[in-house]
């Protein structure tokens, strides 16, 4: 069974800080790996997914990478901004299994 | 594109009423919809599977006399929470599977259930 980790729990930073997010990962047999970030209250949106067969995957300041072989995924955050609080979660899927499984997430905190 | 809604955003039942959620996939079709639960501080957990023109496959530990889903198009699924119970009072997320696409799940605004 899948189990996957987020450390730390919570961050809190000030404006301006770059920053790494972390997820850990027990079943290294993926298929992809998406960062989501979820607003409270809210539902989840989808920041990037990252194919097994890629190392790096970058959308304007945030970049993901996955060490499938170690199961380690990062989330960088470069230049935080205050709208960059929120909860990050990590989500791996199996190869031949469309489920999800969910880290615990990360609270961010972005100091003003 | 890829916008997923869900319908209503928020809901208040009575103990032992019935209550149904919709999610729709607005803008692709998906032959497959996932339900999930969230409490206060905690991650989603995997409720059920939903695929269009079948029956759903539910998580271990779920109800499925208690939650029915129904998938009766590409474009939209159901939940119906029956005989709904105070414990059932939660945050209900679905997300729908592009079927052209590389495996990305997009998820819905979320539907806060409370059961008084």
């Amino acid at each position: 069974k899948q189990e996957v980790t987020q450390i730390p729990a919570a961050l809190s930073v000030p404006e301006g800080e770059n920053l790494v997010l972390n997820c850990s990962f027990t079943d290294s047999a993926i298929y992809n790996l998406q960062w989501f970030r979820q607003d409270p209250g809210k539902g989840l949106t989808s920041l990037l997914l990252i194919q097994s067969s890629q190392r790096e995957q970058t959308s304007g300041r945030l970049n993901a990478s996955l060490d499938k072989s170690s199961g380690r995924s990062t989330l960088y955050i470069a230049a935080s901004q205050p709208g960059d609080s929120a909860t990050y979660l990590c989500a791996p899927r199996r190869f031949g299994n469309e489920k999800l499984t969910f880290g615990t997430g990360t609270r961010l905190t972005i100091i003003p | 594109g890829a916008v997923v809604s869900q319908h209503p955003s928020w809901v208040i039942c009575k103990s032992g009423t019935s209550v149904k959620i919709e999610c729709r996939s607005l803008d692709f079709q998906a032959t497959t919809m996932f339900w999930y639960r969230q409490f206060p501080k905690q991650s989603l957990m995997l409720m059920a599977t939903s695929n269009e023109g079948s029956k759903a496959t539910y998580e271990q530990g779920v109800e499925k006399d208690k939650f029915l889903i129904n998938h009766a198009s590409l474009t939209l699924s159901t939940l119906t929470v029956t005989s709904a119970h105070p414990e059932d009072s939660s945050f209900y997320i679905c997300s729908a599977r592009d079927q052209a696409g590389v495996y990305e799940q997009y998820f819905g605004p979320g539907t806060r259930l409370t059961v008084t």
